[in-house]
């Protein structure tokens, strides 16, 4: 059974700060991780990783994956209230596109 | 494009009512997932469809539930009877090459 850890599951910061969020999984036949940003509505998309490296978007969120150590991070820099959110970490193992979601991290950045 | 459409976007029923969910999904996407969201179990995917043919239903929590795709454009996810426990945030979503495309979300209250 697909496995898929985030943590912390809850974070508060201040506006400015930069964070760390993380994803451990286990995944059958691993082809790759997707981030997706919740607030009170759907899931959006940030980030689809599919080798061990770099990805940035918008400058000041970036996620790295190591396929060797099976686990995945997204950092914020220079935090904003619009970050406060649930982040999903999401790996896919099948070529159909079937994603086992994480139970996300609730970050929430105050002025 | 008008993203995924789903109808209705909340749904209050008695216990044992029949309930159905609505999906449409984005032009040209070839599948078709449909997810369950509860603060206890968070994202859980229910079925998923490619090419309108179910790939994989073992999602699905119990008999009570079906889902059904007659075309590219429209998939329906039917709870019968319903219970309180079905009481979530029932997501459809679509993909095509790449990233999964959430819809709004039906909010659905079994009383």
């Amino acid at each position: 059974e697909d496995k898929v850890v985030q943590s912390p599951l809850s974070l508060v910061v201040h506006e400015g700060d930069t964070v760390t969020l993380n994803c451990s999984y286990e995944v059958t036949n691993f082809r790759s991780l997707l981030w997706y940003k919740q607030e009170k509505k759907a899931p959006t998309f940030l980030f689809m990783l599919t080798s061990s490296g770099i990805e940035k978007k918008s400058g000041r969120l970036s996620s790295i994956l190591d396929k060797k150590e099976l686990f995945s991070i997204l950092n914020i820099t220079a935090t904003q209230t619009g970050d406060s959110a649930v982040y999903l970490c999401a790996p896919g193992g099948t070529s159909y596109g079937k994603l086992t979601f994480g139970q996300g991290t609730i970050l929430t950045v105050h002025p | 494009d008008a993203g995924v459409i789903q109808s209705p976007r909340h749904e209050v029923t008695e216990m044992g009512q029949e309930v159905t969910l609505r999906c449409k999904p984005i032009s040209g996407h070839d599948y078709l997932f449909w997810y369950r969201q509860t603060m206890m179990r968070g994202l859980e995917l229910l079925i998923y469809f490619n090419n309108n043919v179910p790939i994989d239903d073992s999602g699905m929590p119990e008999d009570r539930f079906s889902a059904k795709m007659p075309n590219a454009s429209f998939s329906t996810l039917k709870i019968q009877p319903s219970e309180p426990r079905d009481s979530a945030v029932y997501f459809c979503a679509s993909r095509g090459s790449r990233e999964q495309y959430f819809g709004p979300g039906t909010r659905l209250t079994v009383t």
